[in-house]
């Protein structure tokens, strides 16, 4: 199958600091990557969908400048969490899909804010 | 409201046997249907698609459409200890990016 990676795997900030998170197609072109979050024992939440030099499409809720997202190429995708708190703290996954077919997930990246 | 039920267990079913994961889907415009699995503090990993009604096979895993009743299923025949993980139920409408999940169906295999 397809393969998503993410970086980093964990990261742990201060409240207050800013989180950027990769998210990379290694072997096709992702033409519309997605951000989900995942608490303890839930189930994943979509936050954003972004395609390739679009603005992103965030879900109702998703804070959009919290949350920035960009996808400026075909291949990779960042998610910054600006200025950080204890509640954003989370797993979050990124999915990709080639021209609208089956989402690959990457990882996930567990974050921490302290 | 486009919504994916499943039952969130915990499911147990003795190593050997055949495990089977049900999910229902409220929107009939339901065109794509997937399963994921999830273990524990990890990312979903998709196991099988299926887009037609009837089943389709891979290896150890069924997965079976029924658009008429709504009713999309995983089996998992001969299973092992390490099929244990939490099972995503997941649905795309025609022209809609976006995945409808499933709260999870928590499968244990026990030895």
């Amino acid at each position: 199958g397809a393969v998503v990676s993410q970086h980093p795997s964990w990261v742990i900030c201060k409240s207050g600091t800013s989180v950027k998170i990769e998210c990379r197609s290694l072997d096709f072109q992702a033409t519309t990557m997605f951000w989900y979050r995942q608490f303890p024992k839930q189930s994943l939440m979509l936050m954003a969908t972004s395609n390739e030099g679009s603005k992103a499409t965030y879900e109702q809720g998703v804070e959009k400048d919290k949350f920035l997202i960009n996808h400026a190429s075909l291949t990779l995708s960042t998610l910054t969490v600006t200025s950080a708190h204890p509640e954003d703290s989370s797993f979050y996954i990124c999915s990709a899909s080639e021209l609208n077919y089956e989402q690959y997930f990457g990882p996930g990246t567990r974050l921490t804010v302290t | 409201q486009k919504e994916v039920e499943q039952n969130s267990g915990p499911l147990s079913v003795p190593e050997g046997a055949i495990a089977s994961l049900n999910c229902t889907y409220s929107d009939r415009g339901s065109q794509s249907f997937f399963w994921y699995r999830q273990y524990s503090g990890k990312s979903p990993e998709l196991i099988m698609f299926i887009y037609s009604n009837g089943d389709k096979e891979d290896g150890r895993f069924t997965a079976q459409l029924n658009k008429a009743s709504q009713y999309v299923s995983l089996l998992i025949r001969d299973s092992q200890p390490s099929d244990s993980a939490t099972y995503l139920c997941a649905v795309k409408s025609f022209g809609n990016e976006k995945l409808t999940f499933g709260t999870g169906t928590r499968l244990t295999i026990i030895p």
